[in-house]
């Protein structure tokens, strides 16, 4: 069974300009969560999608949104980069169902200069 | 909401020797407690979790362990081997439908 899959691995950025992500969730699982990994805060909440709806939120500005589609493959985009925005960002999918582990992927590490 | 501290936030021992991370948590209602490993260049992966009904739980070398009442848990590898190297994150869930809150993470380095 393939597992996670983001893309793109690496990206570059300008300040202001926009950006987004993609995750392909683990065949038949139907929930998405974003989560934001920098040194000094470790892993951060973004949001969580399930069957196309967000169900959950984390404490971000609205320059970071997301998505998810049908075939639960999910988006973020985050618009007017800021320097700060520089991290790993993570996927993680799962069942969605009760207490179901998150499955991550490897990450986007996107650098804003 | 959910807090969790984790430490050590580096670590670094012989290999052969045993290993210890604990994490504290500030809700009570919190009841699943999962450890995650994250090795350079990787996502985290899952090695164990613990829910609240159980104090202990062990995997080979891997065990956690739960204090409700202290409201801590605390991963334990031992015979550690230089692939136990490697970033550990400690979370804490409130129930199914709400994120994971994870510690800020462990730098563990076994030492040949």
């Amino acid at each position: 069974k393939a597992g996670v899959t983001q893309t793109p691995r690496y990206l570059i950025k300008t300040r202001g300009q926009q950006v987004t992500l993609s995750c392909s969730p683990i065949s038949g699982h139907r929930s998405v969560s974003w989560y934001q990994q920098t040194p000094g805060q470790g892993l951060q909440f973004l949001f969580e999608y399930f069957s196309e709806t967000q169900r959950n939120k984390g404490n971000f500005p609205g320059r970071f949104s997301g998505r998810q589609f049908s075939n639960s493959r999910s988006e973020m985009n985050v618009s007017t980069l800021e320097l700060g925005d520089s991290a790993l960002y993570l996927c993680a999918s799962s069942s969605g169902q009760g207490r179901s582990p998150l499955h991550f992927g490897n990450g986007t590490r996107l650098t804003v200069t | 909401g959910e807090n969790v501290e984790q430490h050590p936030s580096t670590l670094s021992v012989q290999e052969g020797d045993s290993a210890v991370i604990k994490c504290t948590y500030s809700d009570s209602a919190s009841n699943y407690f999962p450890w995650y490993k994250q090795e350079l260049g990787k996502g985290p992966q899952l090695i164990i979790d613990i829910r609240s009904n159980v104090g202990e739980k062990k995997d080979q070398r891997i065990a956690v362990t739960l204090n409700k009442t202290a409201k801590h848990f605390s991963l334990h590898i031992t015979e550690t081997q230089p692939e136990d190297s490697a970033v550990y994150f400690c979370a804490a869930d409130l129930s199914g439908n709400t994120p994971l809150v994870f510690g800020k993470g462990t730098r563990l380095s076994v030492i040949a």
